[in-house]
């Protein structure tokens, strides 16, 4: 069965301490990992979009990376304006339109 | 100018109702979905519609209908409303069906609430 794990649930950082939240995924055919913020009360919101083994991409103080078996997000010097669950999902298989998500990782960065 | 947007964001009704939840996107995407999110946070996709035609449809009870009227809008009714259909629900629309670039734009969710 197809199935999105993500690590830790939750983690409390102070701010500037770095990090890594950890997506692991058992599924047929990826075709995308995706990864996604959710603030609380609030629809998830786009971050990054990766395709291929070795793949990483950027954005301010966020990182992805993506391995044939998981996904990280590295998160460099955080500010607690990046609190928030962060979720990931993955496309596999033959249908485009199906995504399948992880539980997220409840982040918390203290000042 | 909110991209998809869900109404009511709160529902709060008793077992044994009907209720309706409408959403409605404005980014000109042929392809909308309906996601339910537990108390795990777990998002479940529910449904997908590609320009009001029904293309995802899980294993969900027969007591939720989803309907497309034209492919700016995807509604959800729920008949007979159990305890357990308590959650949030999301609604979410992509510009591309059928490609791996299918990146989700979610509306802020509706919190139903059954007693």
């Amino acid at each position: 069965e197809d199935q999105v794990t993500q690590s830790p649930e939750a983690l409390r950082l102070q701010e500037g301490e770095s990090s890594s939240l950890n997506c692991s995924y058992t599924v047929s055919g990826l075709r995308g990992l995706f990864w996604y913020r959710q603030d609380p009360g609030k629809g998830p919101e786009f971050l990054f979009t990766l395709y291929s083994a070795g793949e990483e991409k950027e954005k301010e103080r966020l990182k992805a990376t993506l391995t044939k078996k998981e996904s990280f997000l590295h998160i460099t010097a955080p500010k607690p304006e990046d609190s928030a669950t962060y979720l990931c999902a993955v496309q596999a298989g033959r249908d485009f339109n199906k995504f399948y998500f992880g539980s997220g990782t409840k982040l918390n960065v203290k000042p | 100018d909110t991209a998809v947007s869900q109404t009511p964001k709160y529902l709060v009704t008793q077992m044994g109702n009907d209720k309706s939840i409408k959403c409605e996107q404005n980014l000109g995407h042929d392809t909308m979905y309906w996601y339910k999110q537990d108390s795990k946070k777990f998002l479940k996709i529910m449904f997908s519609y590609n320009n009001k035609e029904l293309i995802i449809n899980e294993t969900v009870p027969n007591r939720f209908s989803p309907k497309s009227p034209d492919k700016a809008h995807l509604n959800l009714h729920i008949n007979s409303l159990e305890l357990g259909d308590s959650a949030v629900y999301f609604c979410a629309s992509s510009p591309l069906a059928g490609l791996a670039k299918n990146i989700q734009y979610f509306g802020a969710g509706t919190r139903l609430s059954v007693l």
